[in-house]
């Protein structure tokens, strides 16, 4: 079936350093999205990206749609203690047809900042 | 608080029981998912309702699983026969009519045990 493949699965940084992760598809995706969830909640969207090529930033966050269609970065800037949770990235599914609202989601990388 | 309700927060029940759980949404979304959550792996999609309108249904909702959002309002998703295996977070999202990720609000899931 379809899958998202992020990696890394999990990476401990110092605060303030910089993050990079990254998430792969064997098919083409027409959407992006990065999610975040802390523990206990549900996910909440960081960025949505549309447009093969695009970079789009929300505050020290900065994600890119990747020009083969097939990828997708998030980098996070100079960390901090509340960027601790899992990232997802997301897109539509590959059994949705047209006007499908179904997304498939990543296993995650998740994300722990030491002080 | 106008965020997405979902109740309860927990649930532990015996193999073989029925559980139902409950979803209330933003008031003003009229779109309404349900996803499903287990250790390590991303939500997966079960099932998406357009007002009272159940439209998309996920290869995972076996016939154990059913869900109504009568008046188009609250939700509900219930289990019967539960089995080991339906051990999960349940996570209910909402959203307005618009682009497909965006906009969704997810509540803080139901985690179910079956013991």
């Amino acid at each position: 079936g379809q899958q998202l493949n992020q990696s890394p699965q999990s990476m401990f940084i110092q605060e303030g350093e910089d993050v990079s992760m990254n998430c792969t598809s064997s098919s083409i995706f027409n959407t992006w999205l990065w999610y975040k969830q802390d523990p206990g909640e549900g996910p909440v969207l960081l960025i949505a990206l549309y447009k093969a090529g695009e970079l789009t930033s929300n505050g020290r966050l900065t994600a890119q749609f990747g020009i083969t269609r097939k990828d997708s970065f998030l980098n996070i800037s100079a960390s901090i203690p509340s960027d601790v949770g899992i990232y997802f990235c997301a897109g539509p599914s590959a059994y949705s047809g047209a006007g499908s609202y179904q997304l498939t989601f990543g296993k995650g990388t998740k994300l722990s900042v030491i002080p | 608080d106008t965020g997405v309700s979902q109740d309860p927060r927990h649930k532990i029940t015996k193999r073989g029981q029925n559980v139902t759980f409950r979803c209330d949404p933003i008031s003003e979304h009229n779109r309404l998912y349900w996803y499903r959550q287990t250790l390590g792996q991303g939500p997966e999609f079960l099932t998406y309702f357009q007002n009272e309108a159940q439209l998309e249904k996920s290869r995972l909702l076996s016939d154990r699983f059913s869900a109504e959002r009568p008046k188009g309002s609250f939700s509900t998703l219930e289990i019967q026969r539960t089995e080991q295996g339906d051990s999960a977070m349940y996570l209910c999202a909402s959203s307005l009519k618009g682009q497909l990720g965006v906009g969704y609000t997810f509540g803080s899931g139901t985690r179910l045990t079956v013991v």
